[in-house]
């Protein structure tokens, strides 16, 4: 069983409007989360780093939140645009250990 | 400035055929890593180096062997290719791990092995 589950694995929204993707994880303890971005037929690229001591951390639209009690963290994407389509991935970093784990990504379609 | 460069971008082998995918990083990062990426399914890590000369298994390390002879490249090797290889493969970097230290990936190699 993955530590790290994601949902919706898809959604389909029209641009401008808002949404919030959610990650669920198992991995304890844990050093730090990060989302990051994968674009169709691109390597993905990191969008927010919180440590376990942090609630949350925005990037711009992009705004990750962080429940370490509960072991959840959303993204939530404000305004958004036709680039913003794009599958997101939560990972987790296990406490003193290399192998980050990764969830499966929800893939998001922004439609005009 | 180019990052993380994989080369080739694509590539369609035999069954049994050998290959060696190349990782190149401009960012003098320390740790490099090579993970598949699979349909539905989150990246895996294969292996991993934390330095030059030195590497380590990750989670689905069988029929995959890396060397790390050089700072800035990063091998990973497939033996003798089989189809359950059939994958994209990412390379990323970073200065270390965790922290607030992001890994930078390349844009990946897609492999089918027929």
């Amino acid at each position: 069983k993955n530590q790290v589950e994601q949902s919706p694995q898809s959604l389909i929204i029209l641009e401008g409007k808002n949404c919030t993707l959610q990650c669920n994880y198992t991995v304890s303890p844990f050093s730090n989360l990060r989302w990051y971005k994968q674009d169709t037929g691109r390597g993905p690229v990191s969008l927010t780093i919180m440590t376990f001591s942090e609630n949350t951390k925005s990037n711009g639209r992009y705004t990750a939140t962080l429940d370490a009690d509960t072991k959840q963290s959303s993204l939530h994407i404000t305004a958004s645009q036709l680039s913003d389509s794009a599958s997101y991935i939560c990972v987790v970093i296990p406490y003193n250990n290399n192998d980050m784990r990764f969830g499966a990504g929800t893939r998001l379609t922004v439609k005009p | 400035n180019a990052g993380v460069t994989q080369t080739p971008k694509f590539r369609v082998l035999k069954t049994g055929q050998s290959m060696t995918l190349l990782c190149a990083q401009d960012m003098n990062h320390e740790y490099m890593y090579w993970y598949r990426q699979d349909p539905g399914m989150g990246l895996r890590l294969i292996h991993y180096s934390v330095g030059e000369g030195t590497t380590a298994k990750g989670e689905v390390p069988d029929g995959y062997n890396v060397s790390r002879l050089k700072k800035q490249n990063f091998l990973l090797g497939l033996e003798s290719a089989a189809p359950s290889q059939t994958s994209v493969y990412f390379c990323a970097s970073s200065y270390r791990t965790g922290g607030r230290q992001p890994q930078h990936f390349g844009d990946g190699t897609r492999l089918s092995i027929l």
